[in-house]
């Protein structure tokens, strides 16, 4: 199975902060990246797809990038509603796998 | 508008079988994927498994044999069946649906929270 490992875990950033979320795969998974958002209580909410592909309706402070094995998810500019978990999943092979998740947390 | 409900049991016995039901509207089951994702309380997402717009099936080996995806088009309607289950699988399970051509779940269901108790 591909392994995804993200990081941080947890992350304390302060309103206004710029804020990266990585997940690393440990085989080629080409851009079969997603990132999902999923607030205490609620169901994941897709965020972005195909790496980089912004889902419709999220705000464009979001955005999503790679660099070889790596993929990451950028805040461009924090605010109170994005405090949340976040999870990475990977959908090029079956099964598809998620990272362990970070709790994003207000300074 | 897509929407997606599970309904099924609070309390499963340990090494009983658990049924839950994905009820879907707003598509077609021939048209839209269904995945099952769990989670356990305070714990990350498991995908568990896929029925496909075509009528396949894909499951994580992880559930071995004891795992099984269904469905009923005519109602729309899919069903999860695990059977053996042990206290680690006391987990919230949610069905989410995906375009036909994408493997990434868009919508999901408000999960159902099953605890298997000893």
């Amino acid at each position: 199975d591909i392994q995804m490992t993200q990081s941080p875990s947890s992350l304390s950033a302060s309103l206004g902060d710029r804020v990266t979320i990585t997940c690393r795969a440990s085989q080629d998974i080409g851009n079969y990246l997603t990132w999902f958002q999923q607030k205490p209580g609620k169901s994941p909410r897709r965020m972005i797809y195909g790496a980089t592909n912004l889902e419709d309706g999220v705000p464009s402070r979001f955005s999503g990038s790679r660099s070889g094995s790596d993929y990451s998810l950028t805040i461009s500019s924090l605010e109170s509603e994005d405090v949340a978990d976040y999870h990475c999943l990977q959908s090029i092979q079956y099964p598809h796998t998620f990272g362990a998740g970070t709790k994003l947390e207000l300074k | 508008q897509v929407q997606l409900k599970e309904t099924g049991p609070d309390l499963v016995q340990l090494t009983q079988t658990l049924s839950i039901t994905c009820t879907v509207s707003g598509f077609s089951l021939t048209t839209y994927n269904v995945h099952w994702v769990r989670q356990p309380p305070g714990k990350g997402l498991e995908w568990m498994g896929a029925m496909w717009n075509g009528g396949g099936t894909d499951y994580n080996s992880a559930f071995k044999s004891r795992l099984s995806i269904s469905r009923d088009t005519s109602k729309s309607q899919v069903f999860l069946k695990m059977n053996s289950l042990q206290t680690d699988d006391t987990a919230k399970y949610f069905c989410a649906s995906s375009y036909y051509y994408d493997g990434t779940p868009v919508w999901w269901g408000q999960g159902v929270m099953v605890t298997v108790s000893s």
